[in-house]
């Protein structure tokens, strides 16, 4: 069964004060790994992609990183704006033809001005 | 206009009654998904549905049942709901293939007495 673990539940930062999120899966056979951020009372909004082991993807102040067992969200001088639950999934080969996402439970983000 | 649009955006009902949670979508995706949130659960797939004449069960299926009326129209009932189908539930559509993303709706809040 896949399973997406995602630490620590709650980050709370100083504005300015950079840090990282972690995303840990066990999945078989790894089609994509996803991060999302989750406003209150919204639906979770699509960040980015990530396919395979070493690959990158940067936006604004976040940028994502992929291993063979994790993903980083590591976020840079972050705003008060940048407070958020933030999402991972994954979408495996066992997951078979209906692309399937498993979802970790997510990672409260508060910054304090 | 939002992309995916979820109706009604709030409900609440009592044990026993049949309900319907309508969506939406101006994205053209022929993909359609309904998820359910729940405090310390995550993300969890009820149904999908690859095209109009394909609808398959998620991992949660029991107790729901969908329709699709259009490519852009992907409706979630609950025949005689319970307390325990109480969460936010989400809408969301992709494009085929792996590595897509999916796009999510504002969710729809479903309280049941």
């Amino acid at each position: 069964e896949d399973q997406v673990t995602q630490s620590p539940e709650a980050l709370r930062l100083q504005e300015g004060e950079s840090s990282s999120l972690n995303c840990s899966y066990t999945v078989s056979g790894l089609r994509g790994l996803f991060w999302y951020r989750q406003d209150p009372g919204k639906g979770p909004e699509f960040l980015f992609t990530l396919y395979s082991a070493g690959e990158e993807k940067e936006k604004e102040r976040l940028k994502a990183t992929l291993t063979k067992k994790e993903s980083f969200l590591h976020i840079t001088a972050p705003k008060p704006e940048d407070s958020a639950t933030y999402l991972c999934a994954v979408q495996a080969v066992s997951g078979g033809s209906n692309y399937k996402l498993t979802f970790g439970k997510g990672t409260l983000l508060t910054v304090n001005p | 206009d939002a992309d995916v649009t979820q109706t009604p955006r709030n409900r609440i009902t009592k044990t026993g009654k049949r309900i319907m949670l309508e969506c939406s979508q101006t994205k053209g995706h022929d993909r359609m998904y309904w998820y359910r949130q729940d405090p310390g659960l995550g993300l969890r797939l009820i149904y999908y549905s690859f095209d109009v004449k394909d609808i398959n069960k998620g991992e949660i299926s029991d107790g729901y049942s969908v329709s699709r009326q259009a490519q852009a129209k992907f409706s979630l009932s609950l025949e005689s709901a319970i307390p325990n189908q109480t969460a936010l539930y989400f809408c969301a559509t992709s494009e085929p293939g792996h590595h897509q993303p999916q796009h999510f709706g504002d969710g729809t809040r479903l309280s049941i007495l």
